[in-house]
């Protein structure tokens, strides 16, 4: 079965602390991504990344920075966190084959609560 | 720049009784169309998606939704809904490539 494995469930950090939020996937997915969930607001991309080493800012990059060495593994950092960072966040692989377009595979979120 | 309007927050609903949810999006180029599903506690999974062809799509455990290019929607139906249908589900649109654009989420709650 296909696996996005998301290394942390819950975590309560401090504020400016820095926060590593790791995600590995089984899939060989060339595509990566870092969304963050909000009520009300839906899912906004942070992050994505197409290739190891390559990254792409989305649409809410501020605060957070990313880290792909490896092609399995995605993750995301936070710098210093901040109170506005508490969330769930989402971490999701996906293929480059064209008949496979807008399939994302999703982990389980990691929620982080910053206090 | 693309974007998506879920016009219902929450959809209140009877077990067995049809239900929509309304999805409308806005883009300056073509689009492709999805639905993800989330239930409780768990990550996001496809239901369906409109890549091109026929509009009306079939996608699992027994929803469709329909392409209506001229009103710029996606609606997402289900002719007869069950208690584990019971989750929030996200109308999402892209261009050619896998940046998803996802909308707010509408919370179907199914009752007995």
């Amino acid at each position: 079965d296909v696996k996005v494995t998301q290394s942390s469930r819950y975590l309560v950090k401090r504020t400016g602390e820095k926060v590593f939020l790791e995600c590995v996937q089984d899939m060989d997915h060339e595509n990566m991504f870092w969304y963050r969930q909000d009520p009300g607001l839906g899912l906004r991309l942070i992050y994505f990344s197409y290739d190891v080493k390559m990254k792409e800012k989305g649409d809410i990059p501020e605060g957070y920075s990313v880290s792909r060495e490896k092609k399995e593994r995605f993750s995301l950092i936070l710098e210093s966190a901040s109170t506005n960072q508490t969330s769930m966040y989402l971490c999701a692989s996906s293929s480059r084959l064209a008949g496979e377009v807008g399939e994302l595979f999703f982990g389980e979120g990691s929620r982080l609560t910053v206090l | 720049a693309q974007s998506v309007t879920q016009l219902d927050s929450q959809v209140p609903v009877f077990e067995e009784a049809p239900v929509e949810l309304r999805c409308n999006y806005s883009s300056s180029v073509s689009v492709y169309l999805f639905w993800y599903v989330q239930y409780p506690n768990q990550g996001l999974q496809l239901l369906l998606k409109y890549l091109s062809g026929s509009t009306l799509v079939k996608g699992i455990n027994g929803f469709e939704a329909e392409f209506n290019k001229s009103q710029t929607s996606f609606h997402l139906r289900k002719p007869s809904v069950h208690i584990s249908d019971t989750a929030e589900y996200f109308c999402a649109v892209s261009d050619w490539t896998d940046k998803l654009i996802f909308g707010t989420g509408t919370r179907l709650q199914v009752f007995p």
